[in-house]
């Protein structure tokens, strides 16, 4: 069995600053891909970033970036410059051995 | 293009009631599934289809069937409807696999089971 866990149920952050989301995962596959999407109120899930096991480098798009370290199983998210639009419940995700798998979410408030 | 669309948006239904959630995109994508998102948790796979006339399971198939008759519907039934089975579900699509993670969802369709 595959897990993914976001120990952080809320995190709040000063528009305009960084915040970082933090999520571990476990799988037996040697083969996998990262995600993490975001759900804002009207519960549309939007793909944010995506990361391939087997790529040593970094994702990033625009203003979001990962911290992928296989070795500890961990795929934190940043989020620079931080806009109110950025106001979600965010979810890592692991595809691996043909199943997707959701952590629990994190609710990101921003603070004008 | 509508993207992907899901009837109804609401629903309530009594314990033992049967109903079917219908979920409709036309990007002309492959790849169909449905979710269903408990409070505090994340999505988990219901069912998918990699295409018109197939199904399989996902995560939490229990209760739920689905079929995929044409390329650009996908639907999930509950025969006999349980408390328990009181969620959101959601509905995505994709050009390619999961892997890729491209998918699209619907709007969801929240759904009481009295």
């Amino acid at each position: 069995a595959q897990t993914v866990t976001q120990s952080q149920p809320e995190m709040s952050v000063q528009e305009a600053e960084t915040v970082t989301l933090s999520c571990t995962y476990d799988t037996s596959e040697s083969d996998y891909y990262l995600f993490w999407y975001k759900q804002p109120p009207s519960r549309q899930m939007i793909l944010v970033i995506r990361q391939e096991a087997y790529k040593q480098q970094n994702a990033t798009e625009n203003r979001f970036s990962v911290n992928f370290q296989k070795a500890a199983k961990s795929f934190s998210l940043k989020i620079s410059d931080s806009q109110l639009g950025d106001a979600a419940m965010y979810f890592c995700a692991l595809f691996a051995g043909n199943m997707l798998t959701f952590g629990g979410g994190t609710r990101l408030m921003v603070k004008p | 293009n509508a993207g992907v669309t899901q009837t109804p948006k609401f629903r309530v239904l009594k314990t033992g009631q049967s109903m079917t959630l219908l979920c409709a995109q036309d990007m002309n994508h492959e790849y169909m599934y449905w979710y269903r998102q408990d409070p505090g948790m994340g999505l988990r796979l219901i069912h998918y289809s990699v295409g018109e006339g197939t199904t399989a399971k996902g995560e939490v198939p229990d209760g739920y069937n689905v079929s995929r008759l044409k390329k650009q519907n996908f639907l999930l039934g509950l025969e006999s409807a349980a408390p328990s089975q009181t969620s959101v579900y959601f509905c995505a699509s994709s050009y390619s696999g999961l892997a890729f993670g491209e998918q699209y969802f619907g709007p969801g369709t929240r759904l009481t089971v009295t």
